[in-house]
């Protein structure tokens, strides 16, 4: 069972918005930032964003991160099938001396 | 462009000792804005965080594998190292190394290496 919680799967048409929830408590989300991987079968995840809310360079715009309290969400606008992948949140718990901890992933289909 | 590449055997039997080597390239293993990690996958399942280390030789291990686990690095040879005692089959996973900005994002990650558990 992961420290953080995100819903198994999503689904949604191309050209549609979908957001995806990463839930966790204030031991990590609540005073850490948080990541988002997307991870496409096969291959090693890929950091989409960074310290909440920043996109690394060549990430599109369609790829938005937010967080409030104990909780963080990534959204992806204007969908394409290539965005058919595995996304994980990611981020710093402070107790037992300090670890990382992931959600347990979600599964993005584009319908 | 920083690379990240593991490599170590494929195959383990159970109740003995998985090594890993990750090796650098691109960057200094010592640039001290980075930690350097072990994180792996099980096939089919999500992502768990191993641990890290800093180039001064600071480890930090995920609470519920402490105990089996040892990381070193070596920066001589840009190298960081994964070594897990007592291995089972619940160790069979792809692992990656990646860097690590302070507690913060992995990036980039290693093209991970696939270890099975078996006798």
């Amino acid at each position: 069972q992961s420290v953080l919680t995100q819903p198994p799967s999503v689904s949604a048409a191309p050209g549609q918005t979908v957001t995806i929830s990463c839930s966790g408590r204030s031991s990590n989300i609540g005073n850490n930032d948080v990541s988002w991987y997307q991870q496409i079968p096969g291959t090693a995840p890929k950091l989409l964003i960074y310290d909440n809310n920043k996109r690394p360079s060549g990430i599109p715009d369609r790829f938005s991160g937010s967080k409030s309290g104990t909780s963080a969400t990534l959204s992806i606008t204007g969908l394409q099938t290539g965005d058919e992948a595995d996304y994980y949140c990611g981020t710093w718990d402070n107790l037992s001396g300090g670890y990382g901890v992931f959600g347990g992933g979600t599964k993005l289909t584009v319908l | 462009q920083l690379q990240l590449q593991e490599s170590g055997p494929e195959l383990v039997k159970p109740s003995e000792t998985l090594s890993l080597t990750c090796t650098v390239s691109g960057d200094s293993i010592t640039n001290p804005n980075y930690y350097w990690n072990w994180i792996r996958q099980p096939p089919g399942k999500g992502l768990e965080w191993i641990g890290n280390i800093y180039h001064s030789g600071v480890t930090y291990y995920n609470p519920s594998l402490k105990g089996r686990l040892m990381l070193s690095v070596d920066s001589s040879r840009s190298q960081f190292s994964l070594r897990v005692t007592s291995v089972t089959a619940a160790d069979t996973a792809v692992y990656y190394c990646a860097r690590q900005r302070g507690r913060r994002e992995f990036d980039p990650w290693g093209q991970g290496t696939l270890v099975i558990v078996s006798s």
